[in-house]
């Protein structure tokens, strides 16, 4: 148990709907990571937030947003969701900010299925 | 332009031989690699990670291989367990606010 917990676990939805995947750091780290894992992809860094602000961002798309909170969890919105968002979606944590020179430590992931 | 790749996508080996998975990156900017092992339905866990001041790292039975010269990393698995099948990914920063996950390699231990 790597100590970030991500919530739902399973997602089945329909084109064109919008979700909400949360996660929760460890205890302790101030940055959060979201990734998108698919099959044809691999794992892709989607963006970070720091202690509340953006800090990295990646291959995300502009259908896609996240915020972090003051109690330091995060929220991944997908929205006008399409059959290709079909995917893992996986948050990590970091204390610092600098997540690319410390070790990231994943959550268990949330499978998003959109029909 | 940044990639991580693998050199074997799948790799079979006997319970209790050493296991070796290989990586190679093209961004010569990396200063920090990671190996990361995810067993199915669960998420990446850390195994062991390596900065680019060192050529080798050694954690409980794995080790880590840096050759910044030929940019290829590896992973030794001593004594593989069933326990250890997964599919391994390494991972480098680019130099980049980004880690680079390599497509991954899946290992499978044979009784």
């Amino acid at each position: 148990d790597s100590g970030v917990t991500q919530t739902p676990k399973h997602l089945i939805t329909a084109t064109g709907q919008r979700v909400t995947l949360r996660c929760s750091p460890r205890s302790g780290d101030l940055s959060v990571y979201w990734y998108q894992q698919s099959l044809d992809q691999g794992l892709q860094f989607l963006i970070q937030y720091y202690n509340g602000e953006e800090r990295a961002k990646g291959n995300i798309l502009e259908r896609f947003s996240a915020q972090q909170f003051p109690d330091l969890h995060s929220e991944l919105n997908l929205s006008s969701l399409e059959l290709g968002d079909s995917a893992l979606y996986f948050c990590a944590s970091t204390v610092g900010a600098s997540g690319f020179q410390e070790t990231q430590y994943f959550g268990p992931g949330t499978r998003l299925l959109v029909l | 332009g940044e990639s991580v790749g693998l050199h074997l996508p799948t790799l079979s080996v006997q319970e209790g031989d050493n296991s070796i998975i290989n990586c190679a990156y093209s961004n010569s900017a990396s200063d920090y690699f990671i190996w990361y092992k995810q067993e199915s339905g669960k998420g990446p866990q850390f195994i062991i990670d390596i900065r680019s001041n060192m050529d080798k790292r050694q954690g409980q039975r794995v080790t880590v291989l840096l050759n910044k010269t030929v940019k290829h990393l590896s992973l030794q698995i001593a004594a593989t367990q069933p326990g250890d099948s997964a599919v391994y990914f390494c991972a480098e920063n680019g130099g980049a606010q980004k880690l680079v996950f390599g497509q991954g390699t899946r290992l499978t231990i044979n009784p």
